[in-house]
C-alpha cells in the first residue's frame, strides 16, 4: 500500500515567497494531520481536518499560514508570505478516524529552507 | 506548557546493551501512550503503545513499562541493534477528550554502536 506521500520533499525559497506544500493522504484515511518539526519546539500539530473539513487550527502559527484539503486525497499547506523562522521540516499524516485506535501515518516530509 | 517531558535528549548504547528512554506527563486524561520512531529524512512510524489499564506492554525487543501513580512511563530496547539507531518520541492522546490529538515528547537521539 502507498503511504502518505508528500511534495516537495526539499524546498528552498527566499524570504517573501509563496510556499505551497502537499500531501496525498493513504486511501481510505478521513483524517489528515499537519505537522511542523524543530529542533526547538519539537513536533507541532498544525492543522486537522476530518472529512475534508478542518476541525481545528489552533496550531497554524499566524494568518500567513493557510490550509486545504479540496477533496479526500490531497491537502496542502500554504505559507505566505515565507518568513526565514518558517524553516521547517513539515509532515503530513493520515489516519481513519476513530480517535485514539487509529494510528497516525506520517509521510516523510518536507524540508523547507526559507533564506 | 511541555505536556510530555522526555529524557534523556541523547543516549549512546553499545551493541546488545538496553536502550531505556523515559518519559513523564501532566495531564491525568491522557488514556494512550504510543512511541514513535523516527529514521533521518523519515516521517515518526508507530512502534508501540500502551494503555494505562497494564502495566507493561512487549512487543520483540521493545517494552513499555507504564506507572500511572507516577505518572511516568518507558521504553525499553534489549539487544540494541545499530539498525534501532534513530529518534525515538514518547506521546500521549486524551481518547475523551480531542482524542485526535497527540503531544509529543521533545524526542530522545539513540546511537547504538557496533
Amino acid at each position: 500500500d502507498a503511504g502518505v506521500i508528500q511534495s516537495p520533499r526539499h524546498e528552498v525559497t527566499e524570504m517573501g515567497q509563496e510556499v505551497t506544500l502537499r500531501c496525498k493522504p493513504i486511501s481510505g484515511h478521513n483524517s489528515l494531520f499537519w505537522y511542523r518539526q524543530t529542533m526547538m519546539r519539537g513536533l507541532e500539530l498544525l492543522i486537522y481536518f476530518n472529512n475534508n473539513v478542518p476541525i481545528d487550527d489552533s496550531g497554524m502559527p499566524e494568518d500567513r499560514f493557510s490550509a486545504k484539503m479540496p477533496n479526500a486525497s490531497f491537502s496542502t499547506l500554504k505559507i505566505q508570505p515565507s518568513e526565514p523562522r518558517d524553516s521547517a521540516v513539515y509532515f503530513c499524516a493520515s489516519s481513519k478516524t476513530g480517535g485514539s485506535n487509529q494510528p497516525q501515518h506520517f509521510g516523510d516530509g518536507t524540508r523547507l529552507s526559507i533564506l | 506548557q511541555q505536556q510530555v517531558k522526555q529524557s534523556p535528549q541523547s543516549l549512546i548504547v553499545q551493541k546488545g546493551g538496553i536502550s531505556i528512554i523515559n518519559c513523564a506527563y501532566e495531564n491525568t486524561a491522557f488514556d494512550y501512550f504510543p512511541w514513535y520512531q523516527q529514521f533521518p529524512g523519515k516521517g515518526p512510524a508507530l512502534l508501540i503503545a500502551i494503555r494505562p489499564d497494564v502495566s507493561e506492554k512487549k512487543e520483540g525487543r521493545f517494552t513499555i513499562s507504564f506507572n500511572k501513580s507516577a505518572k511516568q512511563f518507558s521504553l525499553h530496547i534489549m539487544d540494541s541493534q545499530p539498525g534501532d539507531s534513530a529518534t525515538y518520541f514518547c506521546a500521549a492522546i486524551n481518547s475523551g477528550g480531542s482524542n485526535y490529538k497527540l503531544t509529543f515528547g521533545k524526542g530522545t537521539l539513540l546511537t547504538v554502536n557496533p
